[in-house]
């Protein structure tokens, strides 16, 4: 069945190292998104990508980076991790114009 | 303004109660997309219905309703008789005709269900 994975799922970082969280889908979605969960907050879109190559900024892009060199992948990097980034992250995928479906989560710790 | 307002932060109730969940959206397209979203415990994020703008009829899945009405800009959701597997944060989400691929969510709900 296609699916949509997030690696890893929990992680634990220290404040100013690189890291990166892995995205992967296999329905041969189009479009790919990165989300940010904390409480109060709901969902807020940091990254997103309509296409190989293509990336766009959403509303909480600052620290963080993405790039799209295959249709399956979108991987999230955090450049120099700081302890207002841990959150939960949520990656998700869906054709144009279409439901978004999202993977299960990474929790990420920044120390 | 937030395009999605869920006011209701959380909300408990016994089961086997009705429970509904309120979400007010705001959006000066005339084509645009509603969803709804439940987070159980586990933490995953499970789409339950898409409704799009031009259809305001109600829908019914089993337990589950959702009632659409434009004239107050709100897509309600309605859980009868309620089980405490229905216990979860939900989530409310609007996209919008100049860009049906950015989802604008709501802060959610978390609804306690208590045997």
């Amino acid at each position: 069945d296609a699916e949509i994975t997030q690696s890893p799922r929990h992680k634990i970082t220290e404040t100013g190292r690189q890291v990166t969280l892995a995205c992967h889908q296999t329905w041969n979605h189009n479009n790919m998104f990165w989300y940010r969960q904390d409480l109060g907050h709901g969902l807020r879109l940091i990254h997103y990508s309509y296409g190989v190559q293509d990336t766009n900024k959403g509303e909480v892009s600052d620290g963080y980076s993405v790039s799209r060199s295959n249709t399956e992948d979108l991987p999230l990097t955090l450049e120099s991790a700081a302890s207002s980034q841990t959150s939960v992250y949520f990656c998700a995928s869906s054709e144009s114009r279409d439901t978004q479906y999202f993977g299960p989560g990474t929790r990420l710790t920044v120390l | 303004a937030q395009k999605v307002t869920q006011a209701q932060t959380e909300i408990s109730v016994v089961e086997k109660e009705d429970v509904t969940l309120d979400c007010v959206y705001e959006t000066r397209d005339t084509t645009y997309y509603l969803f709804w979203y439940k987070q159980p415990p586990s933490g995953e994020l499970v789409f339950l219905i898409r409704r799009n703008s031009f259809d305001e009829q109600n829908e019914i899945s089993g337990r589950y309703s959702w009632n659409f009405q434009k004239s107050t800009s709100s897509f309600n959701f309605t859980i009868t008789a309620s089980q405490v597997v229905d216990s979860a944060v939900y989530f409310c989400a609007l996209s919008e005709a100049n860009n049906f691929n950015k989802f604008y969510f709501g802060s959610g709900t978390k609804l306690n269900v208590k045997p």
